[in-house]
Parts: C-alpha cells; sequence; structure tokens
C-alpha cells in the first residue's frame, strides 16, 4: 500500500515570498491532516480534512495560511506572505474512517516538507 | 501550561538497560491515549495506543493513570534501534473525531 505522499521535500525561500506544499493520502483515507512541526516540539495541527470539508481550521493562522481539499482527495498548504517563524517541517497525514481493519486513530505521516524561511 | 507535557530529554542509555518516560495530560476529559515514535529527521509513526488496563508488546510497556492524568512508556532490554524520539499523544473528549495533540517528545538514544 503506498504511503502519503508529500512534496517538495525541502524548500528555502526569502520572507515574504509565497510557498505551496502538496499531499496525496492514502488511497480511501477521508481524514486528512496539516501539521507543523518547529524544530524541538511535537506536531502541531493546522487544518482537518474530512473529505473536501473542513472539520478544524481553528489553529490555522488564516491571515496568512490557507489550505483546501478540492476533489476530498489531494491537498495543497499555501503560506502568504511566509514569515521566519514559519521555518518548520509541514507534515501532511490521512486517516481511514473505516472501523475495520485497524485503530481508527492511527494517523499515517507522509515525509514532510522542510521549509527555511530566511 | 500546555496540553500534553513531556520531559524532553535526552535519555541517554546503554544497549540493554530499562528506561521509562513519563508524561502528563491537562485535559481531564481526554479519551485515547497513544505513544508514537519518530525518527530524526523522519516522520512520527504509531508505536502502540495505552490502555486503561495497561498494555504490552514486547520490550515495550504502556501505563495509563487516570486520576494523576499520567501516561508512561517503559522500554526494557534497550536496542541501538530504540534511538528516537518518543511523543505522548492524546485525543481530547469533545475535540474533532481522531484530532491528536502531541507533546514536544523525549529524546533516547541508546549507547553501544
Amino acid at each position: 500500500e503506498a504511503g502519503v505522499a508529500q512534496s517538495p521535500r525541502y524548500k528555502i525561500i526569502e520572507k515574504r515570498q509565497s510557498v505551496a506544499f502538496w499531499c496525496n493520502p492514502i488511497s480511501g483515507h477521508a481524514t486528512l491532516y496539516w501539521y507543523q512541526q518547529i524544530l524541538g516540539q511535537g506536531p502541531k495541527l493546522l487544518i482537518q480534512f474530512q473529505n473536501n470539508g473542513v472539520v478544524d481550521d481553528s489553529q490555522l493562522p488564516k491571515d496568512r495560511f490557507s489550505a483546501e481539499r478540492l476533489k476530498g482527495v489531494d491537498s495543497t498548504l499555501k503560506i502568504q506572505p511566509a514569515k521566519l517563524e514559519d521555518s518548520a517541517v509541514y507534515l501532511c497525514a490521512s486517516s481511514s474512517t473505516l472501523p475495520a481493519g485497524g485503530n481508527l486513530y492511527e494517523q499515517y505521516f507522509g515525509p514532510g516538507t522542510r521549509l527555511t524561511v530566511t | 501550561r500546555k496540553e500534553v507535557e513531556q520531559d524532553p530529554g535526552p535519555f541517554n542509555v546503554p544497549e540493554g538497560a530499562t528506561v521509562a518516560f513519563n508524561c502528563t495530560y491537562s485535559n481531564s476529559a481526554s479519551q485515547s491515549f497513544f505513544w508514537y515514535r519518530q525518527d530524526c529527521r523522519k516522520e512520527p509513526k504509531l508505536l502502540m495506543s495505552v490502555y486503561s488496563s495497561g498494555n504490552e508488546d514486547g520490550r515495550f510497556t504502556a501505563q495509563l493513570n487516570r486520576a494523576s492524568q499520567y501516561i508512561s512508556l517503559l522500554i526494557r532490554d534497550s536496542k541501538l534501534s530504540d534511538s528516537a524520539t518518543y511523543l505522548c499523544v492524546v485525543n481530547f473528549r469533545g475535540g474533532s473525531a481522531r484530532q491528536l495533540t502531541f507533546g514536544s517528545g523525549t529524546q533516547l538514544t541508546v549507547l553501544p
């Protein structure tokens, strides 16, 4: 089974520039999450989608961050304009809503995009 | 106060040692508990769920104390391959279904 795919793996931009990250979840997973992980900290949830609808975006800095999952599969996360404090790894995760076949709460993470803002 | 707190470590232990990590959570309505493992520069992966009665998976034992809002992970007979950051993770009742809150992690290095 293919895992969660993310691109790019690395990105270096200057402050005030824009950047976009892409995620393709595990096939059939209805729930998709974007996390921000700053060095030395645990992942912090930015936004959660159920199919193409937003479940929770309470921790998303909406003045500069946006995310979409238009067809309920792939998702993009955008930062515009970037700030120095946005330097982090952006992790995408997905989980299944099906009760059979495992832990409902298990989230499968992609390899992340390491963003450096200079 | 952080919702999920862990001792950041680092814990440096020799091979074969037993090591224990602790975690506390602030929300008494928390529902489900997990330990995730994150290797250096890699993504987190589920290590094990934590059940009220305590549970064991090979060399790993997880315990939950709801009254003290405390979770622990015990690793026996440590291997070099156990070197990683261990993340304490909680699902809060009342939060979005399947939404997880992560601690900052405890770093473990097993030395030869």
